[in-house]
């Protein structure tokens, strides 16, 4: 079964901690995502890549950063947590324009955060 | 620029009755994809389906159909006679499709609560 797997389900950070949220993706996607889930906010994109080491800011990005060394992972990382960054994260991947079926985005389960 | 409304924050209904989620949409492409998303308790959005700006035709499949309409801008989803098992959090969803627009991106609304009570 394709899989979009994202490895902590729930974390808890102090504030100013540098936090790591991983994402790996099975279906050799080219596209990957960070959005994070507020409630009454819907989805709201942070990040996006297109390519290995190629990355878009979305409409959020402030107080976050990304790396994608590797087609199959992106990494959203916060690099001094902040309460307002307690949240849901969710981390979805698409196939690459041109190919059947793209524009899917297919997601992972979510990382709850919570910044004490 | 895109914006997908859901104006419904919340819904209830009882088991067996239809229900309707509502979506309203805003963009100046004349193509783009329109995407409906299911997400139960357990979080992870599942996608339900996909339409292409240029087909109206309305689809159904088994108890769910949806409705498009470009002269309202409007993608509408309906379950008929709604079960337990359908509660859930449905997000309508926009990707542009024309020359410039950053494509692959999805623009989500803010979602629907339904639950449906036996």
């Amino acid at each position: 079964d394709v899989k979009v797997t994202q490895s902590s389900r729930y974390l808890v950070k102090r504030t100013g901690e540098k936090v790591f949220l991983e994402c790996v993706q099975d279906m050799d996607h080219e596209n990957m995502f960070w959005y994070r889930q507020d409630p009454g906010l819907g989805l709201r994109l942070i990040y996006f890549s297109y390519d290995v080491k190629m990355k878009e800011k979305g409409d959020i990005p402030e107080g976050y950063s990304v790396s994608r060394e590797k087609k199959e992972r992106f990494s959203l990382i916060l690099e001094s947590a902040s309460t307002n960054q307690t949240s849901m994260y969710l981390c979805a991947s698409s196939k690459g324009q041109g190919r059947s079926g793209a524009n899917v985005l297919t997601f992972g389960a979510g990382s709850r955060l919570t910044v004490l | 620029a895109q914006k997908v409304t859901q104006a419904q924050t919340e819904i209830s209904v009882v088991e067996k009755e239809d229900v309707t989620l509502d979506c309203v949409y805003e963009t100046r492409d004349t193509t783009y994809y329109l995407f409906w998303y299911k997400q139960p308790p357990s979080g992870e959005l599942v996608f339900l389906i996909r339409r292409n700006s240029f087909d109206e035709q309305n689809e159904i499949s088994g108890r769910y159909s949806w409705n498009f309409q470009k002269s309202t801008s409007s993608f509408n989803f309906t379950i008929t006679a709604s079960q337990v098992v359908d509660s859930a959090v449905y997000f309508c969803a926009l990707t542009p499709r024309d020359r410039g627009s950053t494509l692959g991106r999805l623009y989500f609304g803010r979602g629907t609560q339904l639950t449906v009570w036996p």
